[in-house]
């Protein structure tokens, strides 16, 4: 079957670094894709991965292992604003997404 | 003005109504998509779009209808709403042919109660 898996909440204080993990099983595969969504609001796009290895932009990288259906979201220098919940999705010409990780960024 | 744009932002309705949900864009995106969002289940996929010939189900199409009225407009329907189709609706595009590597654009989202 399909499916994606994420932790459900992550805690971190405001300027520390923290990683997401996301584990895939999809039917089929072209890449991965990580969306930021604050509370009531529409996703954004904030990565995708297609090959194996680690994506930067800015203070978020996203990292991939396709021979281990395993992928990470790293933020660095956390801010408040960064609190929201943090979707991976993986799949083909449509992605199956997980249900979220809520990251609460303390000061 | 936004991307992509649904209407109504909110609804609130009654049981056995029928309810349209219309979603328009002017990214001239080809590939568009239907969404509902529900605490603890994440995203999941209700109809997809490819082109205005094209309509495909998602993972939980029952209940549901679909129209592509052109390249630009979505719309979502509930025949007869019931009260676990309430949620937070999302519509989506993405560029094609080369959608599957492309990310996908929400609109900010219709939140629709069935009483």
């Amino acid at each position: 079957g399909q499916n994606i898996d994420q932790p459900t909440e992550m805690t971190a204080t405001e300027g520390a670094i923290v990683q997401i993990n996301c584990t895939y099983q999809t039917s089929g595969f072209n890449g991965l894709f990580w969306y930021q969504q604050h509370a009531g609001e529409a996703p954004t796009f904030l990565s995708y991965n297609v090959l194996d290895g680690l994506e930067e932009k800015g203070r978020f990288s996203s990292f991939l292992s396709r021979s281990k259906g395993y992928s990470y979201l790293l933020l660095k220098e956390l801010q408040m604003k960064d609190s929201a919940s943090y979707l991976c999705a993986a799949g083909t010409y449509k992605y199956i997404f997980g249900t979220g990780t809520r990251l609460k960024v303390l000061a | 003005d936004a991307d992509v744009t649904q209407t109504p932002r909110n609804r609130i309705t009654k049981t056995g109504k029928r309810i349209m949900l219309e979603c328009s864009q002017t990214k001239g995106h080809d590939r568009m998509y239907w969404y509902r969002q529900d605490p603890g289940l994440g995203l999941r996929l209700i109809y997809y779009s490819f082109d205005v010939k094209d309509i495909n189900k998602g993972e939980i199409s029952d209940g549901y209808s679909v129209s592509r009225q052109a390249q630009a407009k979505f719309s979502l329907s509930l025949e007869s709403a019931i009260p676990n189709q309430t949620a937070l609706y999302f519509c989506a595009t993405s560029d094609g042919p080369s959608g599957d590597n492309q990310p996908q654009h929400f609109g900010d989202g219709t939140r629709l109660s069935i009483l």
